[in-house]
């Protein structure tokens, strides 16, 4: 069982805006700092947010993060079609003293 | 820019080891964490552990003792390696270039940065007799 919690999927229109959530405890996302990867299948996943809001160098502004207590939120704006991919959270587990992950949100653009 | 790229046997069986290399080019291991990721068919992202370049490592607990990871700076490689692999071991493994800091916030409480920022394609290891 992932130590994370996605919704395991989510669905917009071309244009729209989805958000998709990551829920943890004290010990993963409370207290540090949440990243986000995109990965289409057979493609290695790529960084899309780091330090619970920031972006990569190359990465386009419609991508945002934010943390409030113990969840993180993935927000993309201006969906489009490429945009379909699986979605992952990831942080640092202070207890498990492990690297964790959610078990990822797919998204359809429909 | 650097690039990462797996390596190894793409069938193990049963009981035996399973080992990765991780190739990193276009630029240095100096200073950066390395780690392997995998991902089990229609599961999400596991991670497995992590190597300092000076060798120090971290592994995922859940693996049970189970991993091993190693470096070689001299030929920028790092390596994976994953004794009595069973059928539940049978993922796409991915290696990547880490992030990974940390500090003391005013209560004294650890804080941690910690993210992957490069990562290899990954290759296909299927446990099977």
């Amino acid at each position: 069982q992932p130590v994370l919690t996605q919704s395991p999927s989510v669905s917009a229109a071309p244009g729209q805006k989805v958000t998709i959530s990551c829920s943890g405890t004290s010990s993963n996302v409370g207290n540090n700092y949440v990243s986000w990867y995109q990965h289409l299948p057979g493609t290695a996943p790529k960084l899309l947010i780091y330090d619970n809001y920031r972006r990569p160098s190359g990465i386009p502004d419609r991508f945002s993060g934010s943390k409030s207590g113990t969840s993180a939120t993935l927000a993309i704006t201006g969906l489009q079609t490429g945009d379909e991919a699986d979605y992952y959270c990831g942080t640092w587990d202070t207890s498990l003293k492990a690297g964790v992950f959610g078990g990822g949100t797919k998204l359809t653009v429909l | 820019q650097v690039q990462l790229q797996e390596s190894g046997p793409g069938l193990v069986k049963p009981a035996e080891t399973l080992s990765l290399t991780c190739t990193v080019s276009g630029g240095l291991m100096f200073g950066y964490y390395w780690s392997w990721i995998r991902q089990p068919p229609g599961k999400g992202l596991e991670w497995i552990g992590y190597i300092y370049y000076n060798g120090s490592t971290n592994y995922n607990p859940a693996l049970g003792g189970r991993v091993t990871i190693s470096v070689d700076t001299s030929r920028n490689q790092f390596s994976l390696r994953l004794s009595s692999v069973t059928a539940g071991d049978t993922a796409v493994y991915y290696c990547a270039r880490d992030n990974f800091q940390f500090y003391s916030d005013s209560s004294g409480y650890m804080r941690f940065f910690y993210y992957m920022h490069v990562w290899g394609k990954g290759t296909t290891v299927s446990v099977s007799s």
